[in-house]
């Protein structure tokens, strides 16, 4: 089985402040990892993912994650919050042996403050 | 080319109805999957489709649900008696049939779904 625990149901920064969204999961086979994002009324959108190779992915709008399997974690970063980055972020795993089914964390508001 | 879609965006129905959901995937995508988040909660898979055929339905709650995919496309989703715990947003998303990589699911902007 898997899961994904994301910290921090809600998170405030101003703009311009770095991003920082955590993420960790548990899985028993090697893990695809995917962060996805929900603006207000619209449908998920795949951020960025880990399949394999370089641990650290870069993705849209100027997010990037760190795979690191020692720390189970996949973190989502961001160096400088943009008020359109406010939306609510969703962590994701899945696996070859589960055909590929997400499994979500709670996810997490970012609110960005002027 | 035209994203995933679903109908209706917002459905209220009173408990003991019946309401049909509709997920059209992107065009090719052989892989339909549908996804439930409750009020509060994270959001669920639900089942998978490949082509026509079910995959793997180990996430359906009982057997108040039914789920179809007619010849490879559209797939619709059932649920008959609907109950007040039925209440939520429910996503479909679709992706190509991979060459051993793992492909992006695309999806849909949801259904929200209030039983009363």
């Amino acid at each position: 089985a898997q899961s994904v625990t994301q910290l921090g149901s809600h998170v405030s920064v101003s703009e311009g402040a770095l991003v920082l969204l955590r993420c960790n999961y548990s899985s028993s086979v090697p893990p695809y990892l995917f962060w996805y994002v929900q603006y207000p009324n619209q449908g998920l959108q795949l951020l960025l993912k880990y399949t394999t190779g370089a641990t650290l992915v870069k993705g849209i709008n100027g997010f990037e994650a760190e795979f690191k399997k020692s720390e189970t974690s996949f973190h989502l970063t961001k160096p400088s919050a943009h008020m359109s980055d406010a939306a609510e972020y969703f962590c994701a795993v899945s696996s070859y042996g589960s055909n590929y089914k997400l499994t979500f964390g709670k996810g997490t508001l970012l609110t960005v403050n002027p | 080319e035209a994203g995933v879609t679903q109908f209706p965006s917002h459905s209220v129905i009173e408990k003991g109805q019946t309401v049909t959901l509709r997920c059209d995937p992107i065009s090719g995508h052989d892989n339909l999957y549908w996804y439930r988040r409750v009020m509060g909660k994270e959001i669920k898979f639900l089942l998978h489709f490949v082509k026509e055929s079910k995959q793997d339905e180990s996430g359906m709650p009982n057997n108040r649900f039914l789920a179809e995919r007619t010849g490879g496309t559209y797939s619709t989703l059932k649920v008959q008696p609907a109950e007040l715990e039925d209440s939520g947003v429910y996503f479909c998303a679709s992706s190509p049939l991979g060459s051993g990589t793992v492909d992006t699911q695309y999806f849909g902007p949801g259904t929200r779904l209030t039983v009363l």
